[in-house]
């Protein structure tokens, strides 16, 4: 199943929390697992990526966490600022370089 | 330094009309791709290619056509526009996976 669940769809954070945002697939041959970040009127822009056989990437205020066995992945941005209010897309590239995105989410982190 | 140039920004085609959209990349990257974002919606990947020469299907790909004879340019075409096709089209290029969109091209069918 070439599927890429995302939740929650919109999420509400105060400025200097934490934004989570989940996603989780089942085809064990996705091989690799990129975040875009999207600001409206715009093409989405690569965020942060990680490969299944690291368990955690952090890069500034983004982490993704990776949990294999689970098969489930998750964006942490640390410190949120009204200006990562945005649209945030997990996805995951298959083994045939098929790269399938997740529905979104929609962040907005409010002063 | 244009990254991913996507022409026309805009485009109003009547039902059954055909048009070309067009994607140009600059920094000679063997992987492209057309996605189509409805609204409120995520991206559906239309058509990749890993290479010039190279196409293949991805997960929305009846309607549309692609061709890819230069590493920089990978042009999508619409045949018999239809309603259900009204969308925002983004190309996009990489070294594996998507690492530069364009701004993609907004389109009505009427």
């Amino acid at each position: 199943q070439q599927q890429v669940k995302q939740s929650p769809q919109s999420l509400i954070v105060q400025k200097g929390g934490i934004s989570i945002i989940n996603c989780a697939y089942e085809n064990t041959a996705f091989d690799y697992f990129p975040w875009y970040q999207q600001f409206p009127g715009k093409g989405p822009a690569l965020l942060i990526a990680i490969r299944p056989d690291v368990s955690e990437k952090k890069e500034g205020r983004f982490t993704i966490s990776f949990n294999k066995s689970a098969k489930q992945f998750s964006l942490h941005i640390m410190d949120s600022q009204p200006g990562d209010s945005a649209t945030y897309f997990c996805a995951a590239k298959t083994s045939y370089d098929k790269v399938i995105f997740g529905p979104g989410t929609s962040l907005s982190v409010i002063p | 330094n244009a990254g991913v140039t996507q022409t026309p920004k805009f485009r109003i085609l009547k039902i059954g009309q055909s048009m070309t959209l067009q994607c140009t990349q600059d920094m000679n990257h063997n992987y492209m791709y057309w996605y189509r974002q409805d609204p409120g919606m995520g991206l559906k990947l239309i058509y990749y290619s890993v290479g010039a020469g190279i196409t293949d299907k991805g997960e929305v790909p009846n309607g549309y056509n692609v061709s890819r004879s230069t590493t920089e340019d990978f042009p999508l075409r619409l045949e018999l526009a239809a309603p259900s096709q009204t969308s925002v089209y983004f190309c996009a290029s990489g070294k594996g996976t998507p690492q530069h969109f364009g701004d993609g091209t907004r389109l009505s069918i009427l």
